[in-house]
């Protein structure tokens, strides 16, 4: 089974800074997705940006980039120039590459409060 | 297009009763997945279908079961409701299997409260 961990419950960041929040896996999968989804009060999830486990290129949207390590089973989001709108909910999540279905693991979320 | 739509948006129910939700995916969509989403357990995946088949199904009790429809909408529903089964119930939608062009799309959930 696998299993996803955010250590970072809350997090604060100042307006126009840049902030990292964390994600570990746990997989014997080898062909995988991993996603960060944000999902502020209105409650829906929104896709913020999705990597190929494959890949070994880091996924990057606008001011979202990944920091993928596929050894250590570690994947990353930096968020650059922060801003109001990024306050929210961060969710990291799996997803195993196969014919059987498909399902996200996801993990705990981390609350991020951009400051102004 | 129009997105995810999950009826009703809120619902209040007493316990020992039961309850249908009900999703209807983007157009032309045919997987949807079904999530709980509770302060304490967090999200977790309940099932999948894809082309009227559950095609996955997560670690949850025979009282939650779901069904897809040919038009692509599911409906979910839980029998004999518990305390414990407030929350909020979130669908996601996606085109076909996991794949490099695959997005899942979500709705914003019905909050489901038990009391």
């Amino acid at each position: 089974a696998q299993t996803v961990t955010q250590s970072q419950p809350e997090m604060s960041v100042q307006e126009a800074e840049t902030v990292t929040l964390s994600c570990t896996y746990d997989t014997s999968e080898n062909n995988y997705y991993l996603f960060w989804y944000k999902q502020p009060p209105s409650r829906q999830m929104i896709l913020v940006i999705r990597q190929e486990a494959y890949k070994q290129q880091n996924a990057t949207e606008n001011r979202f980039s990944v920091n993928f390590q596929k050894a250590a089973k570690s994947f990353s989001l930096k968020i650059s120039d922060s801003q109001l709108g990024d306050t929210a909910m961060y969710f990291c999540a799996f997803m195993k590459h196969d014919n059987y279905g498909q399902n996200f693991v996801f993990g705990p979320g981390t609350r991020l409060s951009v400051l102004p | 297009k129009a997105g995810v739509t999950q009826t009703p948006r809120y619902l209040i129910k007493t316990r020992g009763q039961q309850v249908t939700l009900s999703c209807s995916p983007i157009s032309g969509h045919r997987s949807v997945s079904w999530y709980q989403q509770t302060p304490g357990q967090g999200l977790q995946f309940l099932f999948e279908y894809f082309s009227e088949t559950q095609r996955n199904k997560g670690n949850f009790p025979g009282r939650f079961s779901g069904r897809q429809f040919s038009n692509s909408r599911s409906e979910m529903n839980v029998s004999t409701l518990e305390l414990g089964d407030s929350a909020l119930y979130l669908c996601a939608s996606s085109l076909e299997r996991a794949s490099s062009n695959t997005e899942a799309f979500f709705g914003q959930g019905t909050r489901l409260t038990v009391v």
